[in-house]
């Protein structure tokens, strides 16, 4: 079983509001990444959380706020985001038994379209 | 600092014909990965193949098959007898040791009936 699941699939959300992104697997692998799509373009990575340990933030605006409950669980908690925060958001997962390793192949969940307007 | 480089923008294509995907990758480190993931419409990124720098063999399976070549830094996709359901957006990936991945900019591929 390779699935990451997402959820929402559709979020559409004013600027003032907060909401969260959450990201699940259940294939055993310790290391999860948030990636943003914008249209036409590449996945730009966002996080990654290493054994529940945050390892790279990407100069992430403070108003993503991550966060990783347990081994399976991933959130992306959202706050006062702009209208060109507006993208799809992509979870991934990888076996991460060591985060250098390149190895490690990463399994992108079906991703969340976000709508700020 | 590592560069992939997808020159095809958008390629259309009859079903049945057979379509090649190019991907240039730089690096100055000896040990490293790539890969090549399928984004169909619905957005999520399927993973197809991924080869390591030391084994240059090729790969095939069913109707996709890579040439890996370290001489030239490609690492190139073929479909054979495309169909309807291979068009997505295919991106090439490399990765180093260090972690990070970079992707290419993606190739639109249309396959029409």
């Amino acid at each position: 079983d390779t699935e990451v699941t997402q959820t929402p699939k559709h979020l559409v959300m004013g600027m003032t509001n907060k909401k969260s992104l959450k990201c699940e697997q259940h294939m055993g692998h310790r290391a999860m990444y948030w990636y943003k799509q914008k249209a036409k373009k590449p996945p730009e990575l966002m996080f990654v959380y290493s054994y529940e340990k945050l390892s790279i933030n990407e100069s992430v605006p403070s108003r993503f706020s991550p966060e990783c409950p347990n081994s399976s669980l991933l959130n992306l908690h959202l706050h006062a985001l702009q209208p060109e925060d507006s993208a799809l958001y992509l979870c991934a997962s990888s076996q991460g038994a060591r985060l250098a390793g390149g190895t490690d192949t990463q399994y992108f969940g079906p991703g969340t379209r976000l709508t700020v307007l | 600092a590592q560069k992939v480089t997808q020159a095809q923008t958008e390629i259309s294509v009859v079903e049945k014909e057979d379509v090649t995907l190019d991907c240039v990758y730089e690096t100055r480190d000896t040990t490293y990965y790539l890969f090549w993931y399928k984004q169909p419409p619905s957005g999520e990124l399927v993973f197809l193949i991924r080869r390591n720098s030391f084994d240059e063999q090729n790969e095939i399976s069913g109707r996709y098959s890579w040439n890996f070549q370290k001489s030239t830094s490609s690492f190139n996709f073929t479909i054979t007898a495309s169909q309807v359901v291979d068009s997505a957006v295919y991106f090439c990936a490399l990765r180093l040791n260090a972690g990070k991945s970079t992707f290419g900019d993606g190739t639109t591929l249309t396959v029409k009936p």
